[in-house]
C-alpha cells in the first residue's frame, strides 16, 4: 500500500502570498488530518476531514483553510502568509477502524 | 480541554539499561492514547496504541487512569531506539505532547 503522499516537499513563499498544499491519503482511508509542526509550538492540530466534511478544527486563524475531495484527497490553503507560518505541515490519514494515524513526510513551508 | 504532558525534553540512557518515557494526560472522558516515534530524517510513525495493548520493538505502555499516565517502557535499550518520541491523545483530533528526545549511549 502506498503511504500518505504530500506535495510539494518544499516551498518558499513571500509574505502576503497564499499557498496550497496537497495530501493524498492511503487508499481506503477517509479521514484526513493536518498538523503544523514548529520548534517552538511542537505539533498542533489544524483540522480534520471525513467524507468531504470538516469534523474538527484547531485554534488557527481563518487564513488557514482546507477541503477534502470525493476521492479523499485533501488540500490546505494558507492565505496572506506571515513569517510565523513557516513550519512543517503534516498530513495524516486514518481508516477509523484500527485507530491511529499514518503521517506523510510533510511539506516544509518557508515564508520570507 | 485535552492536554498531554511529557516532562522530559531530553533523556539519555545507556545501551542495555531500562527506558521509561513519561506521559501524563488531562481528559475528562475515556482517553484514546498513542505513542508516535520519529527517527532521524524519517516521518512520524505510530509506535503503540493503548487500545490494542501490543508490544512493538520491545516497547510497552500501560494506561493508568488513576494517575492519568501512559508511560512508555522498554526493559533493555538498543542504539536504534534513539529518536524523538511523542505521546498523543485523541481519535479524530490528536493532541500531542512536546516530545522527548531519547538518546541511547553505546
Amino acid at each position: 500500500k502506498a503511504g500518505v503522499t504530500q506535495t510539494p516537499r518544499y516551498l518558499i513563499k513571500t509574505r502576503g502570498q497564499q499557498v496550497t498544499l496537497s495530501c493524498s491519503p492511503i487508499s481506503g482511508h477517509r479521514s484526513v488530518s493536518w498538523y503544523q509542526q514548529t520548534p517552538g509550538q511542537g505539533l498542533q492540530f489544524l483540522f480534520e476531514y471525513f467524507s468531504e466534511t470538516q469534523r474538527n478544527k484547531g485554534n488557527f486563524p481563518g487564513r488557514f483553510s482546507g477541503r477534502q475531495f470525493s476521492n479523499s484527497r485533501s488540500e490546505m490553503n494558507v492565505s496572506t502568509l506571515e513569517l510565523g507560518d513557516s513550519a512543517l505541515y503534516l498530513c495524516a490519514s486514518s481508516d477509523q477502524v484500527n485507530y491511529g494515524y499514518t503521517f506523510g513526510s510533510g511539506t516544509r513551508l518557508t515564508v520570507v | 480541554a485535552q492536554r498531554v504532558t511529557q516532562p522530559e525534553k531530553l533523556l539519555s540512557v545507556f545501551k542495555g539499561a531500562p527506558v521509561e518515557l513519561k506521559c501524563n494526560y488531562s481528559y475528562s472522558g475515556s482517553p484514546e492514547l498513542f505513542w508516535y516515534v520519529q527517527y532521524s530524517r524519517q516521518r512520524l510513525q505510530l509506535l503503540l496504541r493503548h487500545i490494542s495493548r501490543e508490544s512493538i520493538k520491545g516497547f510497552t505502555a500501560d494506561l493508568n487512569k488513576g494517575e492519568t499516565s501512559f508511560h512508555l517502557k522498554k526493559p533493555f535499550a538498543q542504539e536504534e531506539d534513539s529518536a524523538m518520541y511523542y505521546c498523543a491523545l485523541g481519535i479524530e483530533k490528536l493532541t500531542f505532547g512536546t516530545g522527548t528526545r531519547l538518546t541511547i549511549i553505546p
